[in-house]
C-alpha cells in the first residue's frame, strides 16, 4: 500500500532565503508523487507531478522536486522563499492501477516572515 | 480557467440529518472523487466515480454515503444520517484522465455536526 511522511509539520523561512519541505514516499509500484498547495480558504492546487519521467521535476512559482527512488524521497525546494507561498503544502502519492485514489502526507505549514 | 466548485462552504446540521453537498466538475472531466479533512488530520479519500458507477471506496465510505451524478453538470455527496465524527472538511475533485492524471479540487464544503 502506498504511504507518504512529511517529515516537518511546520517550516519558518524568511523571504528570500530557500526553502526545503521534506517527503518520504512508500509504494509497492513505481509511484506518482504530487506536490499540492492550499491556501488558506481556497482548493488544493497542483505545484508539480512527478510520473516516471525526468527525476527532477519543474512546478509552477518557482517550485522543485527531485525523485530519489534510492531515498524514497520527493522533496520540494525553492531557491527564494516569498510571502505569497505561505500555506499549507501537501506531498501525495497516487495508486496507479486502476481509479486513481490519491494518498495525502500529513501536511507541511511553510510561514515567511518578512 | 476552468475550476471546480462546491455549495455550500460552510454547512451547519443537527446529528442524524441527512446532508448532500454538491459539486460540480470541470465540464470535460470524466472521473470524479470525494476527499475529506477532519480537522487536524490528513486529507482522506473517500470514494471515486467513473461512468454512472463507484470505482473505488475507502473503508470511511459506509452505507451512510452514497455518490449521485444526478445530471451532466453536477456530482453530489449525501449523508443519509450524519454523526458528530463526519465534521470535516470534504473536497470534491475531477480528473480527465485516470492512471497519473492530475485532479483539480474544489474549494472544499465544511460541514459541522452539531
Amino acid at each position: 500500500a502506498q504511504s507518504v511522511t512529511q517529515l516537518d509539520s511546520h517550516v519558518s523561512v524568511s523571504e528570500g532565503t530557500p526553502v526545503l519541505l521534506r517527503c518520504n514516499y512508500s509504494s509497492s509500484y513505481s509511484p506518482s508523487l504530487f506536490w499540492y498547495v492550499q491556501h488558506p480558504n481556497k482548493g488544493l492546487q497542483l505545484l508539480l507531478k512527478y510520473t516516471s519521467a525526468a527525476t527532477l521535476v519543474k512546478g509552477i512559482n518557482g517550485f522543485e522536486a527531485e525523485f530519489k527512488k534510492s531515498e524514497t524521497s520527493f522533496h520540494l525546494t525553492k531557491p527564494s522563499a516569498h510571502m505569497s507561498d505561505a500555506a499549507e503544502y501537501f506531498c501525495v502519492v497516487s495508486t496507479i492501477q486502476g481509479a486513481q485514489k490519491l494518498v495525502f502526507g500529513q501536511g507541511t505549514r511553510l510561514t515567511i516572515n518578512p | 480557467e476552468p475550476e471546480v466548485t462546491q455549495t455550500p462552504s460552510h454547512q451547519v446540521t443537527q446529528m442524524g440529518q441527512e446532508v448532500i453537498l454538491r459539486c460540480v466538475p470541470i465540464s470535460n472531466h470524466l472521473y470524479f472523487y470525494w476527499y475529506r479533512q477532519i480537522l487536524g488530520q490528513k486529507v482522506e479519500f473517500l470514494v471515486s466515480f467513473y461512468n454512472n458507477e463507484i470505482s473505488e471506496k475507502s473503508e470511511i465510505f459506509d452505507d451512510q454515503f452514497s455518490v449521485e451524478r444526478p445530471d451532466g453538470s453536477n456530482f453530489t455527496l449525501k449523508i443519509r444520517s450524519t454523526k458528530l465524527e463526519d465534521s470535516a472538511m470534504y473536497f470534491c475533485a475531477s480528473s480527465e484522465l485516470d492512471v497519473a492524471g492530475e485532479q483539480f479540487f474544489g474549494p472544499g464544503t465544511r460541514l459541522t455536526v452539531l
